[in-house]
This record gives C-alpha cells, structure tokens and sequence, in this order.
C-alpha cells in the first residue's frame, strides 16, 4: 500500500531563517506531487505541484519553492522566512494529476 | 474552474444520517466532484467522488443532481469520530490544473 512521510511534524522558526521541508511516498510510481499551504482557520492553498523529476508547477507566486529530485521525493524551501509563511504545509500526491490525492500528516511551522 | 459553496457549519446527532450540501452551479460537464475532510490538525481525507452518477463507498454516499449544479455527500450513520471539516472540490479540465479548497463545511456530531 502507498504511504506518504512528511517531516518534521513541527517547526519553529525565525524571520529570516531558511526552510526546508520534505515529503516521501513509498509503494507507488511516477506519482503527482503536491504542497498547499493551511493558514489557521482558513482552507487548502495550493502552493505547487510536479507531474514528474525536475517538474515544478508554482500556482502562488511566494517567498517559497519546490523541488523534486528524485521521483518519490518532493521539497518545499525558503531562503528567508516571512512571519506570514506561519501555516500548516500539507503535502499529498494522486495518481492522475486530477484525480483523488492522498495527504500526508503535515508540518506545523510557526515563524518567531 | 468549477467553484463551490457549501454552509460553514452543521450539527448531527450520533447515529443518524448526515447530509452535507455543496453548489457547483459553474461545474461543466466533464469535472468532477470531490469530497475530502479534514479531522482537527490532521492532514484532508479523500472520501469519495463523482460525475454524473450517484456514487457510494464504505465511507458515504455522493448524490448529485441531474442538473450537476449540487451534489449532497450522504454519512449514512454519524459518529463522534465524523466530526470534522468537509470540503466540496470541483475540478477544472481547461487545461491547467485546478483543485481549490474553500473553507468547507464544519459537522459537528453530537452525543
């Protein structure tokens, strides 16, 4: 069965400093990789998604980035941290880019 | 790109049937609809979805109308553990992909 990992599953983090958040699935092929991006209270903000290595679709334009190396492997960096970056960031993948996506436990990021 | 509405929150009681509305009035005639929800600091759950023809699974039922603009996501006997945010997705196909999360709906299952 497919399982997605994310860590860490909680950070605290300074302005300025630098982020780096990574997402693995396990027991699947070629999958469709996404980060969104949860502010408290508010819904699901797509932030990228990759259809394959080295394949980054930006849906915000943001201090952040992605990346995917490796093909089960997703990242989401930042140079600096903004106070506004403070969220909970989701990653999930599907199988068919619009089809059903499966989501990892998230990472809590609070910027100090 | 299909947008959705759906009530900010509900209330059931434990054991009886949940029935959640959604209005994609823009929804065109190949995109899907999506159900997802959201348990308190966990990351969504995939529920179910559907095209034209009502659809259920071992988690609920998806009725949609003819007409495609609302569909009713169906928990056929709530529990304590339903108790969550429920999201409304319609896909786009124009070529670009698409997948919003609104705010949804907040059930709250009562003892």
């Amino acid at each position: 069965s497919q399982t997605i990992h994310q860590w860490p599953a909680t950070l605290v983090q300074p302005v300025g400093s630098p982020l780096s958040l990574e997402c693995t699935v396990e027991g699947t092929s070629n999958p469709n990789l996404y980060w969104y991006r949860q502010a408290a209270g508010r819904g699901l903000q797509l932030l990228f998604y990759s259809v394959g290595i080295g394949q980054i679709s930006s849906e915000v334009p943001q201090n952040l980035s992605a990346s995917r190396p490796q093909d089960r492997q997703f990242i989401l960096s930042s140079k600096k941290l903004l106070l506004s970056d403070s969220g909970f960031y989701l990653c999930a993948w599907s199988g068919t880019l619009m089809g059903e996506q499966y989501f990892g436990p998230g990472t809590r990021l609070t910027v100090t | 790109d299909a947008k959705t509405t759906q009530p900010p929150s509900m209330d059931c009681a434990e054991g009886r049937a949940a029935n959640l509305p959604c209005n994609h009035s823009t929804i065109s005639g190949n995109e899907y609809v999506y159900w997802y929800r959201q348990i308190h600091s966990q990351g969504p759950q995939y529920i179910i979805h559907g095209l034209k023809n009502n659809e259920t699974n071992e988690m609920a039922s998806l009725i949609i109308t003819e007409d495609r603009k609302s569909s009713t996501l169906i928990l056929p006997h709530a529990t304590l553990r339903d108790t969550a945010v429920y999201y409304c997705i319609g896909e786009a196909c124009s070529g670009t992909y698409k997948y919003i999360f609104g705010t949804g709906t907040r059930l709250k299952v009562l003892a």
